[in-house]
């Protein structure tokens, strides 16, 4: 089963608004990331955070983490048309190889 | 720098054709491999991965196959496609055990008629 699960699974803003994606996990994990995906191309990492951070800053993105309730948030602040995308978020688990991808948010802002 | 490449871009296949997509890797040794594959507006299903030349490991039973025959080739193949196929495929890679970053290629765009 899939251990990330993003919400909502669409969501659509106007430029200059803030965007805020969830995510929720099952299992413990050693860190969570975040990746995006333009419409029929690769996914390109955003940010990680590690399990014993709280909370992450790059640029635009801001990124939670709460291990109590196995829950992350991306947000995005001023978002621009560039913006327009997927944005999924991925678990490792201990010892593991892989990662687990959530089913994504489909992001649109409008200009 | 690292790069990852895919080929080909698009794909279209008749039902019961073989199938072989390639995914090479440049600028990094021995890094761990994977293959995706995303159905329309969903989400990534991770089909194999790699540890090590031969060394795969099959995540979903299904009519593929994945080979490794160089450290930075990783091969997806199968000897008779079906409609249900049909799918974006992705290819990763990640250094080993630290963090897990993965990095993506451009992905394959496959059409099983």
């Amino acid at each position: 089963s899939q251990q990330g699960e993003e919400d909502p699974q669409a969501l659509s803003i106007q430029e200059g608004e803030n965007a805020t994606m969830n995510c929720s996990y099952k299992t413990s994990i050693n860190n969570l990331q975040w990746y995006r995906q333009n419409s029929g191309r690769g996914l390109v990492h955003l940010i990680l955070i590690r399990s014993n951070e709280r909370e992450k800053h790059s640029g635009r993105l801001r990124v939670t983490l709460d291990t109590s309730k196995k829950s992350s948030s991306l947000l995005i602040t001023a978002s621009r048309a560039a913006d327009t995308a997927s944005y999924f978020c991925a678990t490792d688990g201990p010892g593991a190889n892989k990662l687990v991808f959530g089913a994504g948010t489909i992001l649109r802002v409008k200009s | 720098s690292q790069t990852i490449h895919q080929w080909p871009a698009t794909l279209v296949q008749p039902v019961g054709s073989p199938l072989s997509l390639e995914c090479t890797v440049e600028g990094t040794s021995n890094p761990n491999l994977y293959w995706y594959r995303q159905a329309a507006g969903r989400g990534l299903q991770l089909l194999f991965y790699s540890v090590g030349i031969g060394q795969i490991s099959s995540e979903v039973p299904q009519n593929l196959s994945a080979s490794r025959p160089q450290d930075r080739q990783f091969i997806l193949s199968s000897k008779k496609l079906l409609l249900s196929d049909s799918g974006f495929y992705l290819c990763a890679w990640s250094v080993m055990a630290v963090l897990k970053t993965q990095y993506f290629g451009p992905g394959t765009r496959l059409l099983v008629l």
